[in-house]
């Protein structure tokens, strides 16, 4: 089974600081991914990444940064957290195969800015 | 833009009863579509695909149908049970752009009661 597991599962931050989020799969899985989770606006697209150190923007990049720097790691970095970046924050994987699209999520980490 | 709505913010059966989940989809670039299940505190977890070149595909309890020239999807549980008590998430995606990006509604609650 994939797993894919997130660092935090709550954490709490103060508005203007610098925010980390980890991510970590252990399929082996060439793509990974970072969503938003917000009531009535389903998950949006951050980043996703297909190799180390590649990434790509997805819908709603602003306010944030990706580092991937080994495979199996991904991380979402909020550079000055604001209140609008209070949610539920998901990463997800996915195998390189043509023809496979699934993706595999983690827990999520809910996020509050204040 | 929201290329893929779920216009059922929620849904009520009774156990026993088949659950219908419908999902519409405006991207004609859509070729592959799946649906999530969601409980709270937990990341979404991969259900059932279909490709545009099936109408149908069947899991166990669960049937996802497409009528591409409507282009709308609808997810089929029976017979629904408690445990099916989430909210559905229906996604889609394209071959030619790689699959990696998957557009996802803004989800439906459904609430099997007893």
């Amino acid at each position: 089974d994939v797993k894919v597991t997130q660092s935090s599962r709550y954490l709490v931050k103060r508005t203007g600081e610098k925010v980390f989020l980890e991510c970590v799969q252990d399929m082996d899985h060439e793509n990974m991914f970072w969503y938003r989770q917000d009531p009535g606006l389903g998950l949006r697209l951050i980043y996703f990444s297909y190799d180390v150190k590649m990434k790509e923007k997805g819908d709603i990049p602003e306010g944030y940064s990706v580092s991937r720097e080994k495979k199996e790691r991904f991380s979402l970095i909020l550079e000055s957290a604001s209140t609008n970046q209070t949610s539920m924050y998901l990463c997800a994987s996915r195998a390189g195969l043509a023809g496979v699209y699934e993706q595999y999520f983690g827990p999520g980490t809910r996020l509050t800015v204040t | 833009d929201q290329q893929v709505k779920q216009n059922s913010p929620s849904l009520s059966v009774q156990e026993g009863r088949i659950s219908i989940l419908n999902c519409d989809y405006t991207n004609s670039m859509f070729d592959y579509f799946l649906w999530y299940k969601k409980y709270p505190a937990e990341g979404p977890t991969f259900l059932i695909s279909i490709s545009s070149i099936k109408d149908k595909n069947e899991d166990g309890r669960f049937t996802v149908f497409l009528n591409k020239s409507a282009k709308h999807l609808s997810l089929h549980i029976v017979p629904s049970q408690p445990g099916d008590s989430a909210v559905y998430f229906c996604a889609a995606t394209s071959f030619t752009g790689g699959g990696n990006k998957l557009t996802f509604g803004t989800g439906t609650q459904l609430k099997v009661e007893l």
